[in-house]
């Protein structure tokens, strides 16, 4: 069975641009999460895609959006990028959504994103 | 909404048994604790999961007391691979959060 994949795996933008990332989760998989990784901040989470509804929200600004297509494919962008949105941006998959008891993630290998 | 706290980082030698230990306030009956493994530049794997008492599997034991407050990861006999960071998660059946811990950088040495 494929893992999560996500792509690109890395990326250099400038200041002011947007950037699209792509996950694609594990076959069969309906619950599609977001995490930001930072070295001093951890991780951090973004949100959570079940049957392309958004069931969860982090704390992040407005620039940092999301979606899921009916396939479970799930696609996060963040507008005006700042230096500080460099990080790795992981993408994890699940049978489940949170909430829902036994709830296992399987990760991606992670976007890293370099703002300059 | 429950909050995790767990050591900032451990060291240990080869052949140790090795407790890492969460504590985690304000959570639930429902509500579950998952441990988590990440490696360098890769993505967190899953390590085990339990909401009471003991549970074991092939690489860890994971103890959760009877008042819930806190866990522990137990990891028998580490080696140098087991050199990773450590994260712990609290999944709030209320209201679909997700609590995870800072990660506890775990050194095991020869």
């Amino acid at each position: 069975k494929a893992g999560v994949t996500q792509t690109p795996r890395y990326l250099i933008k400038t200041r002011g641009q947007q950037v699209t990332l792509s996950c694609s989760p594990i076959s069969g998989h309906r619950s599609v999460s977001w995490y930001q990784q930072t070295p001093g901040q951890g991780l951090q989470f973004l949100f959570e895609y079940f049957s392309e509804t958004q069931r969860n929200k982090g704390n992040f600004p407005g620039r940092f959006s999301g979606r899921q297509f009916s396939n479970s494919r799930s696609e996060m962008n963040v507008s005006t990028l700042e230096l500080g949105d460099s990080a790795l941006y992981l993408c994890a998959s699940s049978l489940a959504t949170a909430g829902a008891g036994s709830y296992e993630q399987y990760f991606g290998p992670g976007t890293r994103l370099t703002v300059t | 909404l429950a909050k995790t706290t767990q050591p900032i980082s451990m060291d240990s030698y080869e052949g140790q048994e090795v407790n890492i230990t969460c504590s985690h306030n304000n959570i639930a009956t429902n509500d579950y604790i998952t441990w988590y493994q990440q490696f360098p530049s890769q993505g967190p794997r899953f390590i085990i999961q339990g909401y009471k008492t003991k549970v074991t599997n092939e690489v860890a034991s994971l103890f959760i007391p009877a008042d819930r407050k806190s866990s522990t990861l137990s990891l028998p006999r580490v080696s140098l691979s087991d050199t990773a960071v450590y994260y712990c998660l609290v999944d709030e059946d209320s209201n679909y959060q997700l609590i995870w811990g800072a990660g506890t950088k775990l050194i095991i040495k020869p």
